[in-house]
């Protein structure tokens, strides 16, 4: 069974840039949310998605949306980049919601100069 | 915001002994998993536990959870060099994949 797969690994952006990300789960599973993680704030929920619908959401400004497909594939947009937006950004894969393990994909290392 | 808080932030320990990690919490949970990240990768899963359960094992790992105190911890038996690595524990409060994550313990297992 293949597991979580983040793309891209790497992305370099300038800016003012906008940027998305993609994420596909592990087959079946229909939760996918969304961290960043920084040096200085660790890991930090940005929002989850179930069935194609945004269920929770963290406390992180508009500039960060997101989105979930009918095969559960989901992206995350970040607008107007700002140099704190540098991170990696993790995408945990679940079957369900709720007291299920959530697995997660390699990240996407985005860099803000 | 941050919910867990791990304790030891740093743990270095020779290859052969056990590492002890514990994780502290603030709110009521639904259920705390234990990962592992290697050097800015993804997060490996290792055991999920249940508000309703106590101690779980998988291999050389051992996780307890004490509800009435707020805490979890993960003890690795005879570790190995490729153990190292930084530890989290994460918090399910609400029961809805929103977990609240510690700032991590970082394991130094020497050969």
């Amino acid at each position: 069974k293949a597991g979580v797969t983040q793309t891209p690994r790497y992305l370099i952006k300038t800016r003012g840039q906008q940027v998305t990300l993609s994420c596909s789960p592990i087959s079946g599973h229909r939760s996918v949310s969304w961290y960043q993680q920084t040096p200085g704030q660790g890991l930090q929920f940005l929002f989850e998605y179930f069935s194609e619908t945004q269920r929770n959401k963290g406390n992180f400004p508009g500039r960060f949306s997101g989105r979930q497909f009918s095969n559960s594939r989901s992206e995350m947009n970040v607008s107007t980049l700002e140099l704190g937006d540098s991170a990696l950004y993790l995408c945990a894969s679940s079957l369900a919601q709720g007291s299920t393990e959530a697995f997660f994909g390699q990240g996407t290392r985005l860099t803000v100069v | 915001s941050q919910q867990g808080e791990e304790d030891p932030q740093a743990l270095s320990i020779q290859e052969g002994e056990n590492a002890t990690m514990n994780c502290s919490y603030k709110t009521s949970i639904n259920n705390l998993q234990w990962y592992r990240q290697n050097s800015g990768r993804g997060l490996v899963h290792l055991i999920l536990i249940r508000s309703n359960e106590r101690e779980k094992h998988s291999g050389r790992l051992r996780v307890t959870l004490d509800t009435s105190k707020k805490s979890s911890s993960l003890l690795i038996t005879a570790s190995r060099a490729a153990d190292t690595a930084s530890y989290f524990c994460a918090t399910d409060v609400y029961n809805n994949n929103d977990m609240r994550f510690g700032a991590g313990t970082r394991l130094t297992v020497k050969p």
